[in-house]
């Protein structure tokens, strides 16, 4: 039974489409993340949600939207998508306090053409 | 903001030889944790490191946390090639977030 579920795996589109990514963990946990790691390995956080409500966001262009329905998903969706976007994308899930670790999803491997 | 620097980037290693990677941090950190990420995988979480001076041992992994709280280091003992893939650190500043900051990893590529 996967803790933290993200869909699709893989996904392929084209320059200037639209596109989301789906996230969710049956942890109980009432923190999620998005991540995205580069070519080179770099995890960079992109969102935070506690509660439902956003608590973080990184600098990340506004064609990048997090939508969390109820606290055990939170979906990606992203606006005219650009060559640089290309990376892998992990959910994770963790709760909010210091002392706890995060639980990450098996990423999705994005790929704009 | 806080950040966290690892290093090295890359090891290349012959199997049966040691292995260590190393995390500073800008700030005092509240605890520090590790995770591997096997090629073509998602990060997981090893262990987590909360005292200062602080050492704990996963059979051939040893984790050290600083006296000051600002660097940490994983040592692997006698590598095997089940050990290749990315190490990396994560921190979370003392009076800061709890959302962790990544180091950038270490990809250890251990040869036969």
């Amino acid at each position: 039974d996967t803790a933290v579920s993200q869909t699709p795996k893989y996904l392929v589109t084209q320059m200037g489409n639209d596109k989301s990514i789906k996230c969710e963990q049956n942890l109980g946990h009432d923190t999620m993340y998005w991540y995205k790691q580069d070519s080179k390995k770099f995890l960079k956080i992109m969102f935070s949600y506690n509660n439902k409500e956003l608590i973080i966001n990184e600098t990340v262009p506004n064609r990048f939207s997090p939508k969390s329905p109820d606290k055990a998903h939170l979906n990606l969706h992203i606006n005219s998508l650009e060559l640089g976007d290309s990376a892998v994308y992990f959910c994770a899930s963790s709760q909010a306090r210091m002392n706890t670790e995060a639980f990450f999803g098996q990423g999705t491997r994005l790929t704009v053409v | 903001g806080q950040q966290v620097m690892q290093i090295p980037q890359y090891q290349h290693v012959q199997e049966g030889e040691d292995f260590t990677t190393y995390c500073n941090s800008s700030t005092t950190l509240s605890n520090i944790q590790w995770y591997k990420q096997r090629p073509g995988g998602h990060p997981v979480f090893l262990i987590q490191l909360v005292k200062s001076g602080e050492v704990k041992k996963q059979k051939r992994l040893t984790f050290q946390f600083g006296e000051a709280k600002k660097n940490s280091s994983l040592h692997i003992t006698a590598t095997q090639t089940t050990d290749v893939g990315t190490y990396f650190c994560a921190g979370r500043s003392r009076g800061g977030s709890y959302i962790p900051t990544f180091g950038r990893g270490t990809s250890l590529i251990v040869h036969p």
